[in-house]
């Protein structure tokens, strides 16, 4: 089974600044896949970043990018120049490859950006 | 159209009450799911659906019945609820479920159930 982790519950920052939130995840699979969701009070569920854990390469997304260690299990996701909009809540998820596959949530960490 | 629809945006209803909650997707996707959301927590698996068949179950009680009438809706039949039950209901599609498919999830915005 795989668990992924989130520690911290909240996090500020102030507008402009960057921050980065942290995720661990525990697995044995080789083959999966990594995410954060965004899920601001409006509630929709939004994808911001994928990364596939054979590439070693780290994915980013215009202001958001990760930092990938595999070996580590360590999936960080960086704000760069945080804006409003970014206030939500965020989770990380973990998804292993191959068939009847589920996605396994962190708690999330509720991020609010200052004006 | 990458979007995935829920309908309504939110409901109300009594514990006799019988109501239904509609999710469409237009991607083609052939897997679509069904979760459930208490504030400030994560998604929970309720169910799955693949190639218009019930795979995954996770436990739920009877008084919820999903019904999936062909590849893009699927709907949640609700009877008999307890307040306990008010959350917010999110649906998800992605391409397959089943070996080789990319399970991706696309999420619907949801429907804010409230249980009196």
């Amino acid at each position: 089974a795989q668990t992924v982790t989130q520690s911290q519950p909240e996090m500020s920052v102030q507008e402009a600044e960057t921050v980065t939130l942290s995720c661990t995840y525990d697995t044995s699979e080789n083959n999966y896949y990594l995410f954060w969701y965004k899920q601001p009070p409006s509630r929709q569920m939004i994808l911001v970043i994928r990364q596939e854990a054979y590439k070693q390469q780290n994915a980013t997304e215009n202001r958001f990018s990760v930092n990938f260690q595999k070996a580590a299990k360590s999936f960080s996701l960086k704000i760069s120049d945080s804006q409003l909009g970014d206030t939500a809540m965020y989770f990380c998820a973990f998804l292993k490859t191959g068939a009847n596959s589920k996605l396994t949530f962190g708690k999330g960490i509720t991020l609010s950006v200052r004006p | 159209d990458t979007e995935v629809t829920q309908t309504p945006k939110h409901l109300v209803m009594g514990m006799t009450n019988k109501k239904s909650l509609k999710c469409e997707q237009h991607m083609g996707h052939r897997a679509m799911y069904w979760y459930k959301q208490k504030a400030k927590k994560p998604p929970e698996l309720m169910f799955v659906y693949s190639y218009e068949k019930l795979s995954i179950n996770e436990s739920v009680p009877s008084r919820f019945s999903p019904e999936c009438p062909n590849s893009s809706l699927l709907n949640l039949h609700l009877h008999a609820l307890q307040p306990e039950d008010s959350a917010l209901y999110l649906c998800a599609s992605s391409q397959g479920w089943g070996p080789g498919s990319y399970n991706e999830q696309f999420f619907g915005p949801g429907t804010r159930l409230t249980v009196l």
